[in-house]
């Protein structure tokens, strides 16, 4: 059963204009979300992150928002820059589980095209 | 700083030797210590995660094991690799009361 599902696994946005991704969750202890950014033979890096008593987190070009009652995420890029071409995870944890473990989507692969 | 070093970075082993990949981390005390794998065109699986010396998590029941001499040095291993183990495997690190895991540069294993 997967608990973090991204939907599409991939994206195409033109350069400037805004990438909007999509993560949905099962799992309603969760209460911190993350997204990484991984580029081809890289180790994830970490983007941005929100807790569940936030519904929205912005971090220059990115924001995170969080819908709980919907149980989705979505993180936008704006605007768009060809060095933002990667596959993109998002990933949750309940931390009252006391391992911290994270719990990753499949991913999406976004393609700013110039 | 806090860095993470993986090695190697690419691997190419036959079927059936032996596994061991090294994850050490630098800058900071009692991490938790995760292994992940991401298969071709797959998300990343939990393998083992360690949150003190000689502790270790398993997520996964497979031929592969993991070990944690030493509290910033955490071990992956196989016996006996199969096909089916071709991978990129990543370390990552954590401390505290944070959810945020940094990972490390992976290493990329053809078993063959």
């Amino acid at each position: 059963d997967q608990q973090v599902k991204q939907n599409s696994p991939s994206l195409s946005v033109q350069e400037g204009r805004i990438s909007i991704l999509n993560c949905d969750y099962t799992n309603s202890m969760f209460d911190y979300f993350l997204w990484y950014k991984k580029y081809p033979a890289e180790g994830p890096t970490f983007l941005i992150s929100i807790s569940s008593i936030k519904d929205k987190n912005e971090d220059g070009r990115f924001t995170v928002f969080l819908n709980k009652s919907a149980k989705h995420l979505s993180l936008h890029i704006v605007p768009s820059q060809p060095g933002d071409s990667a596959v993109y995870f998002c990933a949750a944890s309940d931390s009252g589980a006391g391992s911290y473990q994270l719990t990753f989507g499949k991913g999406t692969k976004l393609s700013v095209i110039p | 700083s806090q860095t993470i070093h993986q090695w190697p970075a690419t691997l190419v082993q036959p079927v059936g030797s032996p596994l061991s990949l090294e994850c050490t981390v630098e800058g900071t005390s009692n991490p938790n210590l995760y292994w992940y794998r991401q298969a071709a065109g797959r998300g990343l699986q939990l393998l083992f995660y360690s949150v003190g010396i000689g502790q270790i998590s398993s997520e996964v029941p497979q031929n592969l094991s993991a070990s944690r001499p030493q509290d910033r040095q955490f071990i992956l291993s196989s016996k006996k690799l199969l096909l089916s183990d071709s991978g990129f495997y990543l370390c990552a690190w954590a401390v505290g009361q944070g959810n945020i895991q940094y990972f490390g540069a992976g290493t990329r294993l053809s078993v063959l």
